[in-house]
């Protein structure tokens, strides 16, 4: 059974630092591209950013470039995404995602809740 | 990156079809036969409907069913049942850097 699990947030001020996990098992993760979508309360989908089964190239959307780094240990079977200079519109739930040909996501996480407050 | 355009909220009765459009342009929806659907109930994450325009993954129903006619995508629900009321959202390959582009979602009310 393929499972994604989220870890790694909480409530952060302004201006800080936060790296989320996501573990993933039941399938070959070495084999598949890799996706951070996050979803800010009440609000809907919002792509985050991509890296490719090898690590070798990574996406991301223009609202967190050169802020955010999505990174993977596949022989760890792990997907990071490390989250700096953090906004409040950076708050939202994030949901990690395996990644298919065609850029649609067949299995999701059930995310994980980052707070951006003072 | 501009979002893709979906209609607010659809409703509709048990036993009925209803239809939600997706809207986009030659860089995404109507350039690439990658429009991906997701059903997202309250508190949940998103689960894939439909893939590449009209491909269901498998154990979705099949009252589901997806098209494209140039720049606009859509889903289509046949036989309204309870239990589809939910958010609904597009996704689109996009040849804009990140690759790939939500609809802003639709709320479906079974009545």
């Amino acid at each position: 059974e393929v499972q994604l699990v989220e870890s790694g947030g909480g409530l952060v001020q302004p201006g800080g630092s936060l790296r989320l996990s996501c573990a993933a098992s039941g399938f070959t993760f070495s084999s598949y591209a890799m996706h951070w979508v996050r979803q800010a309360p009440g609000k809907g989908l919002e792509y985050v950013s991509a890296i490719s089964s090898n690590g070798g190239s990574t996406y991301y959307a223009n609202s967190v470039k050169g802020r955010f780094t999505i990174s993977r240990d596949n022989s760890k079977n792990t997907l990071y995404l490390q989250m700096g200079s953090l906004r409040a519109e950076d708050m939202a739930v994030y949901y990690c995602a395996r990644g298919q040909v065609g850029a649609n996501f067949d299995y999701w996480g059930q995310g994980t809740l980052v707070t951006v407050s003072s | 990156q501009s979002a893709l355009t979906q209609p607010a909220s659809v409703s509709g009765s048990p036993g009925q079809s209803i239809t939600i459009s997706c809207t986009g342009t030659s860089s995404d929806v109507g350039g690439y036969n990658y429009v991906s659907w997701y059903q997202q109930h309250p508190g949940k994450a998103p689960k894939l409907m439909i893939y590449e325009v009209s491909n269901r993954p498998s154990g979705v129903s099949n009252r589901f069913s997806g098209s494209k006619s140039g720049n606009t995508a859509s889903l289509t629900i046949s036989g309204l049942q309870a239990e589809d009321e939910a958010d609904y959202y597009c996704s689109s390959y996009t040849s804009s850097s990140t690759h790939v582009v939500f609809g802003g979602g639709t709320k479906l009310t079974v009545l």
